[in-house]
């Protein structure tokens, strides 16, 4: 257990529709990094909040969005679901704004029918 | 920017015999390294790393791995393995003046066989 928690975890959706994946970092960390794995494309690295900031950005379709609340919790919102984000979507976290260690939940499997 | 490409998509091994999973990068600048492993329906649990200093790593489950500058390597080893070992396995790489852009290799399919 990484300490890294993703709900839900696993979500079928049809096209067209949004949702929300939700994930709560390891205890003390501030950075939490979302990730999307996908069988053609690989693990593609999609968006870094640090303390509640945007801190880098990846692969990440205008689509969708994430924000790192208060208490550090995240979301990553995914709109217009189309087929190919069918995907297992990762969350990480790291103490520190680097990621020299960062840690992985177990993800959530998105379905998009 | 920085690539991992890991050479093999599969590698299928029989119990107790030894394994090395290939890794090249490319950077032009110096890097972190690291290996990954995903159990079947599990996140990724970082296995080892390599910021600095000795360039033979050692990791969890008795794996290691050697940084090879010249020959812009990071192979993974294990002397023996075990049928639990069976899992996906990620190379990475960040750059060490940009530590926020970490690039995942392709993954290699572990497969221990009895």
């Amino acid at each position: 257990d990484s300490g890294v928690t993703q709900t839900p975890k696993h979500l079928i959706t049809a096209t067209g529709q949004r949702v929300t994946l939700r994930c709560s970092p390891r205890s003390g960390d501030l950075s939490v990094y979302w990730y999307q794995q996908s069988l053609d494309q690989g693990l593609q690295f999609l968006i870094q909040y640090y303390n509640g900031e945007e801190r880098a950005k990846g692969n990440i379709l205008e689509r969708f969005s994430a924000q790192q609340f208060p208490d550090l919790h995240s979301e990553l919102n995914l709109s217009s679901l189309e087929l190919g984000d069918s995907a297992l979507y990762f969350c990480a976290s790291s103490v520190g704004s680097s990621r020299n260690t960062i840690y992985f939940g177990e993800g959530s499997w998105l379905t998009v029918v | 920017a920085q690539s991992v490409t890991q050479l093999d998509s599969q590698v299928p091994v029989f119990e107790e015999a030894p394994v090395e999973l290939r890794c090249n990068y490319s950077s032009s600048v110096s890097v972190y390294l690291f290996w990954y492993v995903q159990y079947p329906n599990q996140g990724l649990q970082l296995l080892l790393k390599y910021l600095s200093g000795s360039t033979l790593v050692k990791g969890i489950n008795g794996f290691e791995a050697e940084f090879n500058k010249s020959q812009t390597s990071f192979h993974l080893r294990k002397p023996s393995v075990h049928i639990s070992d069976t899992a996906e396995y990620f190379c990475a790489v960040s750059e060490r003046n940009n530590n926020n852009d970490m690039r995942f290799g392709a993954g290699t399919r572990l497969t221990v066989k009895p």
